[in-house]
């Protein structure tokens, strides 16, 4: 099993760009969630989904859309990049929201 | 808003030593979490507590969750130095929410 995939690895941007962070897995899960972390921040939800069709805001949503058009596939979207939103972005996925999440190893995004 | 604080943000010890990091909320956590991650990354899960005053012990890490579920700590007994990572705690405050993290605990166990 791959788990969560997450690409690109690594991203450089320039600010008003748009690009979209590719987040997939291959368990079956119900359950995905997009997370920034930042230094001295920890991980900060953006934005997550309870099945296919269905998703909703987290902590720090503006910036940012997702859509769940499958169950394996949970696209992040930065509509117009901005230097505040260089961070390490992290997918999760999860069987049920009170089960342990296993997350991508994450896409390092520089907005210059 | 950060609702789940961590404690001590940065740690330093020499192997054999023990230690304890604790997670702390003014509400109650339906659920609790606690992750490690290494550089470069993601997390990876290490327990899940649901219950007040639940002890779970996984080899050196023993994990307490307070009885009124507004707490929890990790104790680690005889560091060694594949201890080292950030520790994150994530808590849910109602069943079926989504989990928020702490800004959690970077360790650094010396050889």
């Amino acid at each position: 099993n791959a788990g969560v995939t997450q690409t690109p690895k690594f991203q450089v941007l320039k600010t008003g760009q748009s690009m979209t962070l590719q987040c997939a897995q291959d368990m079956n899960h119900e359950y995905m969630s997009w997370y920034r972390q930042d230094p001295g921040m920890g991980l900060r939800l953006i934005h997550y989904s309870v099945g296919a069709g269905i998703t909703d805001q987290g902590e720090v949503p503006n910036g940012y859309n997702v859509s769940r058009s499958t169950t394996e596939d949970f696209p992040l979207r930065l509509l117009s990049a901005a230097p505040s939103q260089t961070s390490v972005y992290f997918c999760a996925s999860s069987y049920f929201s009170d089960y342990g999440y296993t997350f991508g190893s994450g896409t390092r995004l520089t907005v210059v | 808003t950060q609702l789940l604080e961590q404690s001590p943000q940065f740690l330093s010890i020499q192997e054999g030593e023990n230690l304890t990091v604790y997670c702390n909320s003014s509400s109650v956590f339906s659920s609790l979490q606690w992750y490690r991650q290494e550089p470069g990354e993601g997390p990876v899960l290490l327990v899940t507590v649901v219950t007040g005053g639940e002890v779970k012990k996984l080899k050196r890490l023993t994990f307490q969750f307070g009885d009124a579920r507004k707490d929890s700590s990790l104790h680690i007994t005889a560091a060694q130095p594949g201890d080292t990572g950030l520790y994150l705690c994530a808590g849910a405050w109602n069943t079926g929410n989504q989990f928020y993290f702490g800004t959690g605990t970077s360790l650094t166990v010396i050889p």
